[in-house]
């Protein structure tokens, strides 16, 4: 069956980045995007970007510019997230989600980044 | 493009018809409208693609419509696990419409 599973939760310090891994199975990696989607404690779901299997497209929500990069490795069927210059807003639950045409059918366990203030 | 979900919280009865609205600030092609269910501590769940597909799994009380910029999702009848929150997007979300027990 599909599978998403994300890599662990993180603490990071105020400036730092954090790196979050969502690990599939169960599909053609590369006939998939994956996009990203995080959620504040007790707040909505916000999405982050997406990224083709391939990597040859992507696209990042504009509030990201500038401070997110979205990789995959398709040798282990891997979607990367990377968020740099953290603060404590970026305290979050952070999904990764298969994705074909705007249609986010499977969803990993999601992966807590607390940012301390 | 904006997502915008009317009204935030929904209080209903187990039994009654609950109606979703979502607005896009500008149209949309509705295929690419897609509902999502989310309970506490739960991943979001697909309910609706293509703004009125049900996903696989998903019951026929579930229901959507709309084009261009108006969208709605429509529970028929609700039954007691359907309390949770609903969210529609296309790339960004709808702030969300939280479903409470009346």
């Amino acid at each position: 069956q599909v599978q998403l599973v994300q890599s662990g939760g993180e603490v990071k310090k105020p400036g730092a980045s954090v790196k979050v891994s969502c690990k599939t199975s169960g599909y053609t990696f590369v006939n998939y995007g994956i996009s990203w989607v995080r959620q504040a404690p007790g707040q909505g779901l916000e999405w982050m970007g997406w990224i083709g299997g391939d990597s040859r497209d992507v696209g990042y929500a504009e509030k990201f510019y500038g401070r997110v990069t979205m990789t995959t490795d398709t040798s282990t069927s891997t979607a990367y997230m990377e968020l740099r210059s953290l603060t404590s807003d970026d305290t979050a639950l952070y999904y990764c989600a298969r994705d074909i045409h705007y249609v986010r059918d499977v969803w990993g366990q999601g992966t807590m980044v607390t940012v301390p203030s | 493009i904006v997502m915008t979900q009317s009204p935030a919280t929904l209080s209903l009865s187990p039994g009654e018809r609950a109606t979703f609205s979502c607005r896009a600030s500008q149209s949309v092609d509705s295929s690419q409208i897609s509902w999502y269910q989310q309970k506490p501590g739960q991943a979001p769940r697909l309910l609706i693609y293509g703004a009125s597909t049900r996903a696989t799994g998903i019951p026929a009380r579930f229901s959507g419509s709309g084009s261009g910029t108006d969208f709605t999702l429509t529970i028929s009848s609700l039954q007691p696990e359907d309390f949770a929150v609903y969210y529609c997007q296309r790339d960004l979300f709808g702030g969300g419409t939280k479903v409470e027990i009346k």
